[in-house]
This record gives structure tokens, sequence and C-alpha cells, in this order.
């Protein structure tokens, strides 16, 4: 069965270093998502990105992220100059999508940042 | 502000029962919905997603949408120890074609007891 692979699974970082996380898409999808979920929290949308450019950002995602496409199958977003608050899980999601529905977005089994 | 409104819970029902789980959103614009099931330390997994008023069944799963009072609902049949999680509802408020994005409730936890 398909599905979102996300690497690495727990990441630990210096406050201030940048880090780079990865995604490889389900291979047929053409919308993919980054999500975040603070330990206790509920899920929170970051960016959408479709057809190699960002389609939609949240208020969170401003000029400390950034995400790329640098490849036909991986998905990366960077955050320069982490933070504490950064710490969180970190989920790649990818689409399908038809027209104007969204259709099933699948999770990867996510990325644990800890800022220290 | 776009927002997901569900009963934190906990929602304890007995092995066999019916779960009935509950959610209620802001945005009139949202056309589909959807509900993921979470383990704790684990990332979402989808369970179903529904955009027609009415009722969708998947399994033991049935989804109800109302739009006129944006409510959406999941019942649960025959509830099995191992369906005890977070449920997430979530809604996409995106701006249409290509720019999805879901809002998330901040989800039910169901405990089933055997």
């Amino acid at each position: 069965e398909p599905e979102v692979t996300q690497t690495p699974s727990h990441q630990v970082t210096q406050m201030g270093q940048e880090v780079i996380l990865r995604c490889v898409p389900i291979s047929n999808h053409l919308y993919f998502y980054w999500y975040r979920q603070i330990l206790g929290q509920k899920v929170e949308f970051l960016v959408s990105f479709y057809n190699n450019e960002i389609s939609e950002k949240s208020e969170i995602f401003d000029d400390q992220f950034s995400v790329e496409r640098p490849d036909g199958s991986n998905f990366t977003l960077k955050i320069r100059s982490t933070k504490l608050e950064d710490s969180a899980m970190y989920f790649c999601a990818s689409s399908g999508g038809t027209g104007f529905l969204n259709t099933e977005a699948f999770f990867g089994q996510g990325t644990r940042l800890t800022v220290v | 502000q776009k927002e997901v409104e569900q009963n934190s819970g906990p929602l304890s029902v007995p092995e066999g029962a019916i779960a009935s789980l509950n959610c209620t959103y802001s945005d009139r614009g949202s056309q589909s919905f959807f509900w993921y099931r979470q383990y704790s330390g684990k990332s979402p997994e989808l369970i179903m997603f529904i955009y027609s008023n009415g009722d969708k069944e998947d399994g033991r799963f049935t989804a109800q949408l109302n739009k006129a009072s944006q409510y959406v609902s999941l019942l649960i049949r025959d509830s099995q120890p191992s369906d005890s999680a977070t449920y997430l509802c979530a809604a996409d408020s995106g701006s249409g074609a290509g720019s999805y994005q879901l809002t998330f409730g901040k989800g039910t936890k169901l405990s089933v007891i055997p």
C-alpha cells in the first residue's frame, strides 16, 4: 500500500540551528502539505504546495520556514534559526484532489523535532 | 477565524456499543470533512471523508454531515478496545482547487471498555 514516508523520525537540534525535514509523498499525488502538532495540542496546518509553488500558508509559516520539491519525489521543510517553541511533531501529507473537492490526505509517520 | 470544535472527552463506551463522536465547524465555505484516528504518539490515520449532506457508511463507521447546521458526526458500531484512540475531525478550508488546507479539532478521546 502506498504511503508517505518521512525522515528522520526524530531530530534533536540546538536553538538557532537550521533543520531540514524530508518527505516522500505518495507517487501519484499532486498536493503536498506540512502540518505540525505541539505535544498535547491540535494538529495545525503550515503550508500546502501544488504545481511547484505554495498554494496556501498559515500565519505560523513565516520567513523562518520554507518548502521545496528539489526533485520528482522529495518534499522538504526547512526551518531556519530554530526556536524552543518549534519543538513539535511535524507531519507531511499528500493528496490527490479532484478539482474543487479535496480528497483523502494521507499523513506520514511524522518527525519529532526537539529544539534544545 | 476558522474553527472546528469537538468535545475533548474522554468518551467511554462498553465493548460492542455504538460510539458517537460529534464536531461543529465555523467556515460555511468548507466543502470536505474528514475523520482521522490518532493513537498516542502516532500520525493521524484517515478513517473516512464526506462532502455530501447525509450519511456515508464504510464498514463499522458512518459519517454524517449536515451543512445547514455545520455539524459532522462519526458513529462507530460494535466498538472494539482497539478503537480506543483520539478521533480528529477536520474541515477543508482552502480557497478552492489546488488550495486545500485542513483545520483540525482538538480531538475526542475514545475509550472502549472490554
